[in-house]
């Protein structure tokens, strides 16, 4: 099956400090990947949508120069928070899409990514 | 009014028991409907999706999508200690994944042995 991985699966850092996280598709190309934020007991809130070569589409309320995307290649997305603060804390989640596979376009997650801003 | 309403539980039910788990939304131009399976710290795996109204079933798992009710439910029957777990289900207006999907909380499913 599709997998998707996350690197690092959790970090801790510093107030002011930027953070990257890696989402990559391991055996299949991705040229759509999604990334969500899910606080404790909450739901997973979609925040952008990165498109290979282009730039990221952010959600209503998603300030896109703190939270920068980048979609180098079909297997690559990188969320950047930058100037990170404690209310950034959350789990980040990314998924990529494998389009063309029956009635839908599957999304796979990647196994998630605990950042804690001290 | 929240796009997706879900509960969050707790539910718990003994093993054996069948477990319904349902959610509301609001939104009429949701078309395709899936259901997520989240462990503690982990993503959510991709259990089922249906398109449109109707059920569809996958071994000890049910999906019904009730689309003039706005209502979605998914079933367990036979449930086992390793069906603990958050459920989830999500939604989306397209199939072709051009858009994100929005998910209901997750509800937190306990199966006491």
């Amino acid at each position: 099956g599709a997998v998707v991985s996350q690197h690092p699966s959790r970090v801790i850092c510093k107030s002011g400090t930027s953070v990257k996280i890696e989402c990559r598709s391991l055996d299949f190309q991705a040229t759509t990947m999604f990334w969500y934020r899910q606080f404790p007991k909450q739901s997973l809130m979609l925040m952008a949508t990165s498109n290979e070569g282009s730039k990221a589409t952010y959600e209503q309320g998603v300030e896109k120069d703190k939270f920068l995307i980048n979609h180098a290649s079909l297997t690559l997305s990188t969320l950047t928070v930058t100037s990170a603060h404690p209310e950034d804390s959350s789990f980040y989640i990314c998924s990529a899409r494998i389009p063309g596979q029956g009635v839908i376009d599957t999304q796979y997650f990647g196994p998630g990514t605990r950042l804690t801003v001290l | 009014q929240k796009e997706v309403e879900q509960d969050p539980g707790p539910l718990s039910v003994p093993e054996g028991a069948i477990v319904s788990l349902n959610c509301t939304y609001s939104n009429s131009a949701f078309q395709y409907f899936m259901w997520y399976r989240q462990y503690s710290r982990k993503g959510p795996e991709l259990l089922m999706y249906t398109y449109s109204s109707g059920n569809k079933e996958d071994g000890r798992f049910t999906a019904q999508v009730d689309k003039s009710s706005k209502y979605i439910s998914l079933f367990i029957r036979d449930s086992q200690p390793s069906d603990s777990a958050t459920y989830l289900c999500a939604m989306s207006e397209t199939g072709g994944g051009a858009d994100g999907l929005t998910f209901g909380k997750g509800t937190h499913l306990i199966i006491q042995p």
